[in-house]
């Protein structure tokens, strides 16, 4: 019974690059969600996706940032145009149905990009 | 939503229990509690949750105060496999729920 699965674990780009970060949810789970942890913060929250549906991204900077959750395959995070400043921890999580209040999220191992 | 209090630290020795505290005096009847915890490089990890009753599973248990304004997670027997950040997160009934908000939790310390 496979876990949320993120890809790649470590992510090196140079800055003006463009990063893809990948999210496979849980068997049966429709809802992803993204958070990022920035070297001695906690984690925060980015943006909320069902399949095909941005439902809220405001966590997400305005610029260079987006998410997509297709109808097939995993959800993807891009982040164009790479700056130091983005070098962080990206995790998602899914659960199985809206994450309201009484719902668990099943929490991925996480990508650690580095931009150097 | 609702603030919640932790300790930044907290150390336990081996196979000891571990009660770890949470105060959210501002909680409102419909926030249920949540408890995730964060290993060293790893992603945050659900733990428990409740709404008024006290709880088990295989992990912990959550111990909630009358009035509700503070829990308690108990680690019944702490091994160094526990050694971790705990995250004590209200979810509210508001518009937009889903979201964990994070604070800086505590971290607990397991002595062998």
């Amino acid at each position: 019974n496979a876990g949320v699965m993120q890809n790649p674990r470590h992510l090196v780009r140079r800055r003006g690059q463009e990063a893809r970060l990948r999210c496979s949810p849980m068997k049966g789970h429709s809802h992803v969600y993204w958070y990022r942890q920035l070297p001695e913060e906690g984690l925060k929250f980015m943006v909320y996706l069902q399949k095909e549906n941005i439902i809220d991204e405001s966590g997400m900077p305005k610029e260079r940032f987006s998410a997509e959750f297709p109808k097939e395959g995993p959800s993807i995070l891009r982040i164009q145009q790479v700056v130091r400043g983005d070098s962080a921890a990206y995790f998602c999580a899914s659960s199985p149905n809206y994450g309201g209040v009484s719902y668990e999220q099943y929490f991925g191992p996480g990508t650690r990009l580095t931009v150097t | 939503d609702a603030k919640t209090t932790q300790p930044n630290s907290m150390e336990s020795n081996e196979e000891e229990p571990v009660h770890l505290p949470c105060n959210h005096s501002t909680i409102s009847g419909t926030d249920y509690i949540h408890w995730y915890r964060q290993l060293p490089s790893q992603g945050p990890e659900y733990v428990i949750h409740g709404l008024t009753s006290n709880v088990n599973n295989r992990m912990a248990s959550l111990a909630i105060a009358e009035d509700r304004k503070s829990s308690t997670l108990i680690l019944h027997r702490a091994t160094l496999r526990d050694a971790a950040v705990y995250y004590c997160i209200l979810k509210g009934s508001g518009g937009s729920n889903y979201k964990l908000t994070f604070g800086k939790g505590t971290l607990l310390t397991v002595n062998p």
